[in-house]
């Protein structure tokens, strides 16, 4: 079993919609959890970062991070054709030392006009 | 500062051939990643460098791969005697060590292996 799993999609939504991502995870160490956009042949560009549990809000992103269900989402309100894209969810394990940041397999996503 | 550079960006090689990547960071960041992702599958961590010092190496990272950051500035990546199987595409990211989920990734080198 994977530590993170993500759904890999594809995921077809109407221009406008609300997106939701998620991915799922098992090691409970996890304490910092972030959001990659990675657009295809480019590298991943960060989005979201959050530490533990609850909400972040930047624009139309809203990161959800609920550590007793281990689970996390990324929701995406009035989404556009630019949206179009892989996203990656990743996390890291608290303190100590450097941890490995883990990411999940992507869910790719399509904004139809 | 344009970001994280990475050169190649496509390398086509024969198995059993050695090459060399190589990674620029954004200038004030000491940490330097490097990552491994195949296709459909996120980026899988690979070795990390904080200023000239190699500080962490994964097992994935076999005796053929050697990374080094001779001034803590750039990065090269050499992979010796490659094999069909490390055909993927190569990131290097970077960050302040401060910041360390706060990572720049490069547009990556695309390795292919015949």
């Amino acid at each position: 079993q994977k530590e993170v799993e993500q759904d890999p999609g594809p995921l077809s939504v109407p221009e406008g919609a609300i997106v939701s991502l998620n991915c799922t995870y098992s090691n409970s160490a996890f304490q910092y959890f972030m959001w990659y956009r990675q657009y295809s042949r480019k590298g991943p560009e960060l989005l979201m970062y959050t530490y533990s549990s609850g909400n972040k809000e930047d624009g139309r992103f809203t990161a959800q991070v609920d550590k007793s269900s281990k689970y996390i989402s990324l929701f995406i309100r009035d989404s556009q054709p630019s949206d179009s894209a892989t996203y990656l969810c990743a996390m890291r394990p608290g303190s100590g030392g450097y941890q490995k940041v883990t990411f999940g397999t992507g869910t790719k996503l399509q904004v139809i006009p | 500062d344009t970001g994280v550079s990475q050169d190649p960006r496509h390398k086509i090689t024969k198995r059993g051939q050695n090459v060399t990547f190589r990674c620029d960071p954004i200038s004030e960041h000491n940490r330097l990643y490097w990552y491994r992702q195949t296709l459909g599958q996120g980026p899988e961590f690979l070795t990390y460098f904080q200023n000239e010092a190699q500080l962490e190496k994964s097992r994935l990272l076999s005796d053929r791969f050697s990374a080094e950051r001779p001034k803590g500035s750039f990065s090269t990546l050499e992979i010796q005697r490659t094999e069909q199987g490390d055909s993927a595409m190569y990131l290097c990211a970077s960050s302040l060590a401060l910041e360390p989920d706060t990572q720049y990734f490069g547009p990556g080198t695309r390795l292919t292996v015949l």
